[in-house]
């Protein structure tokens, strides 16, 4: 069982918006601002799309952004592009040198 | 850029011990933390823990008794070790850095290397 919730899938069409949230507690999420997200699509590595809750690493297109609020932290993708279809992971920094995931969503571009 | 390429057996019997090592390239492994990270078929990602270039390391409570790694700044390689594993241990594992820009994010990841744990 993963320390952190996240819904199993999301689904959205092109050019729509989705939100993935990743809930945890006040001992990770809600303690610190240090929640990443990953990307990952079938057969490859995770790829990193979001740090520190809000920050767009280098390459990473606009339309991913994420945010937080107490416990839950999300992901949103603006303008849903096919290539966006990937399984999408949350970590967050859990104190005392330690991290957590969350156990994935499914993104689906119908 | 800097690469990285996990190497290691394939297969291993049950109570056995897996030993893993990570190749980087393009870069030097000095100044930055390096991890792992598993995921068995079809499921998400657990994370192993983190090793600095100085040997200083910082395991997953849940993993910490089986876990060791280590680090060989003259090879550019960092090591990961599981002992007594089992079945549920069948998983695809990576290594990754730890960016410095970012708090405990991992900004760079290896393709991964798939392990069976089998008889």
């Amino acid at each position: 069982q993963s320390a952190l919730t996240q819904p199993p899938s999301a689904s959205g069409s092109p050019g729509q918006s989705v939100t993935i949230s990743c809930t945890g507690s006040s001992a990770d999420v809600g303690g610190y601002d240090y929640v990443s997200w990953y990307q990952q699509h079938p057969g490859k590595a995770p790829k990193l799309i979001i740090s520190e809750v809000n920050k767009r690493p280098s390459g990473v297109p606009h339309r991913f952004s994420g945010s937080k609020s107490g416990n839950t932290a999300s992901l949103t993708v603006s303008g849903l592009q096919a290539e966006d279809e990937a399984d999408y992971y949350c970590t967050s920094y859990a104190g005392s040198n330690n991290l957590v995931f969350g156990g994935g969503t499914k993104l689906t571009v119908l | 850029q800097v690469q990285l390429q996990e190497s290691g057996p394939g297969l291993v019997k049950p109570s056995e011990t897996l030993s893993l090592t990570c190749s980087v390239s393009g870069g030097y492994i000095s100044t930055y933390y390096w991890g792992w990270i598993r995921q068995p078929a079809g499921k998400g990602l657990q994370w192993f823990g983190r090793i600095y270039a100085s040997g200083s390391t910082n395991y997953n409570p849940s993993l910490k008794s089986r876990v060791t790694m280590s680090v060989d700044t003259s090879k550019n390689q960092v090591s990961l070790t599981l002992n007594s594993v089992t079945a549920a241990d069948t998983a695809v594992y990576y290594c990754a850095r730890f960016s410095r820009d970012y708090y405990f994010t991992m900004d760079v990841w290896g393709q991964g290397t798939t392990v069976t744990v089998s008889s």
